[in-house]
């Protein structure tokens, strides 16, 4: 069983769609995240969410928007895509914000053409 | 604030050692280290919770000094399984895991 998935792994689209990914994790986590990982490597915090509510939004445009249903799920929502959205996207999630290990998802790779 | 790894890149031969280093501006509660090899998820290495601890499993370990805000991870006799990019990510008062730019290790056999 995977502790933390994302679908989809692979998502190609035209600048102006909107798409989601989803994340789901097993662990019974608390706390969970989107960082987002561009072409230089850079591991960026983007939200985290503990128990369902939002405890860190970096400064990301209003176009994301992550939604947790419960606190086993969280998804992200992307409207408008820009050329500069292309990135690989991880979701993770963590026992204790800010201080547990962080299981992290396989990483869905989004090229916004 | 992100903190900063040095160096950016190093290349070893197998059985060589080498040591990462991580320092931020502001105060920290934790450090982690994580390793990401090409095309997959970062794996989480250790997580260095109070000043002066250190941690390690084999032959990876690091070390925390909390007054000096730096971290170092230290890789003995280096094997090829340990070429990646490692990330050192530090944790404040504020919930937040910043990781760093990564350095590049590459080891050659």
């Amino acid at each position: 069983d995977t502790a933390v998935s994302q679908t989809p792994k692979y998502l190609v689209t035209q600048m102006g769609n909107d798409k989601s990914i989803k994340c789901e994790q097993n662990l019974g986590h608390d706390t969970m995240y989107w960082y987002k990982q561009d072409s230089k490597k850079f591991l960026k915090i983007m939200f985290s969410y503990n128990n369902k509510e939002l405890i860190i939004n970096e400064t990301v445009p209003n176009r994301f928007s992550p939604k947790s249903p419960d606190k086993a799920h969280l998804n992200l929502h992307i409207n408008s895509l820009e050329l500069g959205d292309s990135a690989v996207y991880f979701c993770a999630s963590s026992r204790i914000a800010g201080a547990g290990e962080l299981f992290f998802g396989e990483g869905s790779r989004l090229t916004v053409l | 604030q992100q903190p900063v790894q040095s160096p950016q890149a190093v290349i070893l031969r197998e059985g060589e050692d080498a040591v990462i280093n991580c320092s931020s501006s502001k105060a920290l509660y934790s450090v982690h280290w994580y390793r990401q090899k090409h095309g997959e998820a970062p794996v989480f290495l250790m997580i260095l919770l109070k000043g002066g601890e250190q941690k390690g499993h084999d032959k990876i370990s690091a070390s925390f000094n909390e007054k000096k805000q730096q971290s170092s991870l230290y890789l003995t006799a280096s094997q090829l399984s340990y070429s990646g990019t490692y990330f050192c990510g530090t944790g404040g008062r504020d919930d937040k895991i910043i990781f760093g730019k990564g350095t590049r290790l590459h080891i050659l056999p």
